[in-house]
């Protein structure tokens, strides 16, 4: 059964950092999806993608994070300068009907 | 009002016990909706679409109520297995594209 995949399990960073999360969605799926949960709270949305642009994205998502999808396989979630408060899972996700898929998640740890 | 609430658990119950999940949300516009399961630290793993009719899978029962924008989900006969936090999941918008917003999650322990 094909899965979404996601690289690395976890990545240490200090504050400042750039980090690059990446994902491989499931192949024939058209819509992409990052979202985040912190330790003890809920899963919360960051940004949507479709037709290599944008579609949604959530007030979280600010100037410091960007997507792209540089070939055919691969998603990846940028930030640019990392703070302590985006330690969180960061989980992928992609569909094709109305059911989202979920990678196993990046866990970012900044100090 | 929180887009999507659920009982805040954590429910602890033997093997073989039914146990109910509630969940509200607040958009009456809202068209799609699903209950996952999330095991610790692990992502979430869709457990079932939940429909206007009804449906069943297996040991599981989905129910939602438009009128009073609620969703539940059913579990008879549970197993050890089925210890994990249930999260009731809401599609916005309900179209393919649409970002999903997750209750809070319920936690379930079934003991032997």
């Amino acid at each position: 059964e094909p899965e979404v995949t996601q690289t690395p399990s976890h990545q240490v960073t200090q504050m400042g950092q750039e980090v690059i999360l990446r994902c491989v969605p499931i192949s024939n799926h058209l819509y992409f999806y990052w979202y985040r949960q912190i330790l003890g709270q809920k899963v919360e949305f960051l940004v949507s993608f479709y037709n290599n642009e944008i579609s949604e994205k959530s007030e979280i998502f600010d100037d410091q994070f960007s997507v792209e999808r540089p070939d055919g396989s691969n998603f990846t979630l940028k930030i640019r300068s990392t703070k302590l408060e985006d330690s969180a899972m960061y989980f992928c996700a992609s569909n094709r009907g109305y059911e989202q898929y979920f990678g196993p998640g990046t866990r970012l740890t900044v100090t | 009002r929180k887009e999507v609430e659920q009982d805040p658990g954590p429910f602890n119950v033997p093997e073989g016990a039914t146990v109910a999940f509630n969940c509200t949300y607040s958009n009456s516009a809202s068209q799609s909706f699903f209950w996952y399961r999330q095991d610790c630290r692990k992502e979430p793993k869709l457990l079932m679409s939940v429909y206007s009719s009804g449906n069943e899978d297996g040991r599981f029962t989905a129910q939602l109520n438009r009128a009073s924008q609620y969703i539940s989900l059913l579990i008879r006969d549970s197993k050890l297995s089925d210890s994990a936090t249930y999260l009731c999941v809401v599609n916005g918008l309900g179209n393919q594209g649409g970002k999903l917003i997750f209750g809070q999650g319920t936690e379930l322990s079934v003991k032997p």
